[in-house]
């Protein structure tokens, strides 16, 4: 069984702090991990996968296979970060699993 | 179409009533998911169709809740017999399927209120 664990629903800092947002999962192969973002009133959408290794929007993640985690970080916040972020693993029969998702509230 | 389409937006329906939403995937796209977005909730996992594979319903959450997808492209969410906890956004999603770098893409949803 493959799952994706976001043990915390709301995290709100100051702007200009700095932002960890927690995702663990369990899955007996490979994994392929995605971090998807919902800005107010518009559509999920992809932010970004641990396969790119890219920065996006001052984000990163790195996959810790020993820690089975996929960390979103960011060294300083900003309001437009305000978000509900979630955690995506792709497994088993390409099937797309989601956590359970954090709020972002970030403070001026 | 540019995107996945979701109708109708917006959904009032009386308890009781049967409601079907539908979702146009991108085109070529063989995986398409439905999630539910309860309020202050995170995405719950409905069901998840890819390619002709037998779908994964493992997500439903009684026997009213049924979907389908016919000729491997538009895909029919149904609720029967709705109750007022079934007041959630719908969302669908398509990916291309397959592995490697798979990203979904979601509808804008459907606002489901019962009344």
């Amino acid at each position: 069984a493959q799952r994706v664990t976001q043990p915390e629903k709301l995290l709100s800092v100051f702007k200009g702090a700095p932002v960890e947002l927690k995702c663990n999962y369990s899955y007996s192969g490979s994994p392929e991990l995605f971090w998807y973002v919902q800005y107010s009133r518009q559509r999920l959408q992809l932010l970004l996968r641990h396969i790119s290794r890219e920065s996006i929007k001052g984000f990163t993640a790195d996959l810790n296979k020993g820690e089975t985690s996929f960390h979103l970080k960011k060294p300083f916040a900003q309001e437009e970060d305000s978000a509900m972020y979630y955690c995506a693993l792709l497994g088993a029969n390409s099937k797309l699993t989601f956590g359970k998702g954090i709020t972002l509230s970030v403070r001026p | 179409g540019a995107g996945v389409s979701q109708s109708p937006s917006n959904k009032v329906t009386e308890k009781g009533k049967d409601v079907e939403l539908r979702c146009d995937p991108i085109s070529g796209h063989t995986a398409l998911y439905w999630y539910r977005q309860s309020l202050g909730q995170g995405l719950e996992f409905l069901i998840y169709f890819q390619g002709n594979s037998a779908p994964d319903k493992s997500g439903l959450p009684s026997d009213r809740f049924s979907a389908e997808r016919t000729g491997g492209s538009v895909s029919t969410l149904t609720i029967q017999r709705t109750q007022q906890e079934d007041s959630a956004v719908y969302l669908c999603a398509s990916s291309p399927g397959g592995t490697g770098n798979t990203e979904a893409f979601f509808g804008q949803g459907t606002r489901l209120t019962v009344v």
